[in-house]
């Protein structure tokens, strides 16, 4: 078993550019959650996505934006980046049936630095 | 709504010392804690959760955490500090909303460095 992957490792963008990260589920697992982990914080939640649509949002901007495939995977898009958008970028995925005591599973992360 | 509050955001024990890392939560339901480390340049993981039942719960590499609802506390504790437990820990609460997704809301961290 993977577990859940992330890609890329690490990105460097100018700001106003448009970034799109890519995450896969750890396999069995149909949830997959996006956190962003500024440097020396802890992870704050963007969003969930379950059975390709965005479930649960948090305060992030219309400029965040994702999607979900039929395989699970998803993407998060970032569009006009500014320089407070570096962070290190968290997918963590889970299976909807398991309840509000679940685990979720983390991936490496993705670093994106804006410049 | 749901808060957690990790006092401390830097812990320094010496080999063998035990650790204490505090967690205080906020929920307006039960909630469902987490403990995570997090080494560096990697991801987060899990190191033990309370859901329901017994308030002490055991997790991986010898940590435990008692949940304490009289408190709104959850501290997580190892007797013995070894070196490879330096990292940095994350508290996580999330409740049962009556939906089917939940979001982890995550404390500020606390870095543990555990000194020969």
């Amino acid at each position: 078993d993977a577990g859940v992957t992330q890609s890329p490792t690490h990105l460097i963008k100018t700001r106003g550019q448009q970034v799109t990260l890519r995450c896969s589920p750890k396999s069995g697992h149909d949830t997959v959650s996006w956190y962003q982990q500024a440097l020396g914080q802890g992870p704050q939640f963007i969003f969930q996505y379950y059975e390709e649509e965005e479930r649960q949002r948090g305060n992030f901007p219309d400029r965040f934006s994702g999607h979900q495939f039929p395989n699970y995977s998803s993407e998060l898009n970032v569009n006009a980046l500014l320089l407070g958008d570096s962070a290190l970028y968290l997918c963590a995925s889970s299976f909807h049936r398991d309840g509000p005591g679940n685990e979720q599973f983390f991936g490496p992360g993705t670093r994106l630095t804006v410049l | 709504a749901q808060s957690v509050t990790q006092l401390g955001s830097h812990v320094s024990v010496s080999e063998g010392a035990l650790v204490l890392l505090r967690c205080n939560y906020s929920s307006s339901v039960p909630p469902y804690l987490f403990w995570y480390v997090q080494y560096p340049n990697q991801g987060l993981q899990l190191l033990l959760k309370y859901t329901t039942g017994a308030t002490l719960v055991k997790g991986i590499n010898g940590f435990e955490a008692e949940f304490k609802k009289s408190e709104t506390s959850f501290h997580l504790t190892k007797p013995s500090a070894h070196m490879s437990d330096a990292a940095e820990y994350f508290c996580a609460v999330t409740m049962n909303s009556g939906g089917s997704n939940y979001k982890l809301t995550f404390g500020k961290g606390t870095l543990l460095t555990v000194n020969p």
